[in-house]
Order: C-alpha cells, then sequence, then structure tokens
C-alpha cells in the first residue's frame, strides 16, 4: 500500500494569514493526490483533485501543488470557516490511502 | 447538489454482519462510482471498497473477504455488508460518490455523506 503522510499534524494560525500544509506519498503517485476538508458533524469535502485542480464551488484561496511524492496544500488568506481538518489522499493505485490529517486551529 | 445519507444500526455485536445503506438524492446512482470509507476513533481513513454503477466491484485487500458492496438502482441506494465484525470494526462509516477525471483513471471522491458511527459491542 502506498502511504501518505502529512506534515504538521497541527498548526494553530490567526485569521489573514496564509498556510501551507504538506503531504508526502511513500512512492511516486504522479499528480493523483486529492485534498479534503473535514469538520466534525459534517461530510468531507473535496478542494483539490490532481494535485492542483481546484473542485467547483470551492474558493480561490486554496491552492494545490506538486507531482511525484511531495505535495502542498496552501490557504493564501485564513477565514473564520477555514478552520478544519485538512487530508490529502492518493488516487494512483488501490487500495486508495489518505494522511493522517492535518488539524488547523485558531491561535 | 448531490447529497448522501448512511442509515443503519448503531450498534453490532461481535462476529456479526455490519450492513449500511446509503441513499443518494438530486443524483442518479445509474451513473459513477459509489464507495464505502471509514474511520476508526483516533486513527486514519480507510477506503473499504466501491461498486461502479455497471456493477463491478473493487475492494481493499485487507477487507475483501469480508466486504460486499451492492447497489439498487431502483431505490437510488447502494450497500455496504461487513461479516464476522470485531471491536476493530468499530468506526465512522461514510459513504462517497466517486467521479473519474477520464476512463482510464480512477475514481475520485467527491461527494460524501456526514459518517454514521457504528460500534462493535456485545
Amino acid at each position: 500500500d502506498i502511504q501518505m503522510t502529512q506534515s504538521p499534524s497541527s498548526l494553530s494560525a490567526s485569521v489573514g494569514d496564509r498556510v501551507t500544509f504538506t503531504c508526502r506519498a511513500s512512492q511516486s503517485i504522479r499528480n493523483y493526490l486529492n485534498w479534503y476538508q473535514y469538520k466534525p458533524g459534517k461530510a468531507p469535502k473535496l478542494l483539490i483533485y490532481s494535485a492542483s485542480s481546484l473542485q467547483s464551488g470551492v474558493p480561490s484561496r486554496f491552492s494545490g501543488s506538486g507531482s511525484g511524492t511531495d505535495f502542498t496544500l496552501t490557504i493564501s488568506s485564513l477565514q473564520p470557516e477555514d478552520f478544519a481538518t485538512y487530508y490529502c489522499q492518493q488516487s494512483y493505485s488501490a487500495p486508495y490511502t489518505f494522511g493522517q490529517g492535518t488539524n488547523l486551529e485558531i491561535k | 447538489q448531490v447529497q448522501l445519507q448512511e442509515s443503519g444500526p448503531g450498534l453490532v455485536k461481535p462476529s456479526e454482519t455490519l450492513s449500511l445503506t446509503c441513499t443518494v438524492s438530486s443524483d442518479s446512482i445509474s451513473s459513477y462510482y459509489w464507495s464505502w470509507i471509514r474511520q476508526p476513533p483516533g486513527k486514519r481513513l480507510e477506503w473499504i471498497g466501491y461498486i461502479h454503477y455497471s456493477g463491478s466491484t473493487d475492494y481493499n485487500p485487507s477487507l475483501k473477504s469480508r466486504v460486499t458492496i451492492s447497489v439498487d438502482t431502483s431505490k437510488n441506494q447502494f450497500s455496504l455488508r461487513l461479516s464476522s465484525v470485531t471491536a476493530a470494526d468499530t468506526a465512522v462509516y461514510y459513504c462517497a460518490r466517486g467521479r473519474t477525471i477520464s476512463i482510464f483513471d480512477p475514481p475520485l471522491f467527491d461527494y460524501w455523506g456526514q459518517g454514521t458511527l457504528v460500534t462493535v459491542s456485545s
């Protein structure tokens, strides 16, 4: 199975900050990398697919980059509704695996 | 807006079969892939498997011997059965829609349900 590792595990930031999350795959997954946002009690939300494509309806302050084994998710200017947990997931090969998540907290 | 809603028992006894149903609204189940994903307490999300509307399936090898995913197009629902459960199967179970960028690509999960907690305990 392909192992996905996210860093950091948690991050404290303020409204208006620029934040970056990292996801690393144990082998090359080309650009088959997706990012999700999770808030407790709600359905996980797809933000970015294919490493850098913005899902329809997602604000443009979210962006993704990377290929091969190293990927990043950036939020350019944090809004109050962005405080959540973020997961990466590879869709390169089954079983499709997820990172352990990065919890974004308000500073 | 596509909506998915999981339903089923919240408590299952060890060695029995866990059964969940996902009802899909505002979309036809006769398209796309339909998947189950779970998250045990304190652990990461785990893909269980999917069914394509054509009927083909793919399962996580770690669960394959115990999992069956089926679809009922007349009710716009798909279902999960996980047999011989143990405490390790306690988790929040999510259903999700899978779509592909091209016919050659595996699915990515673009819409999810809110999840349902299933506890395995006697």
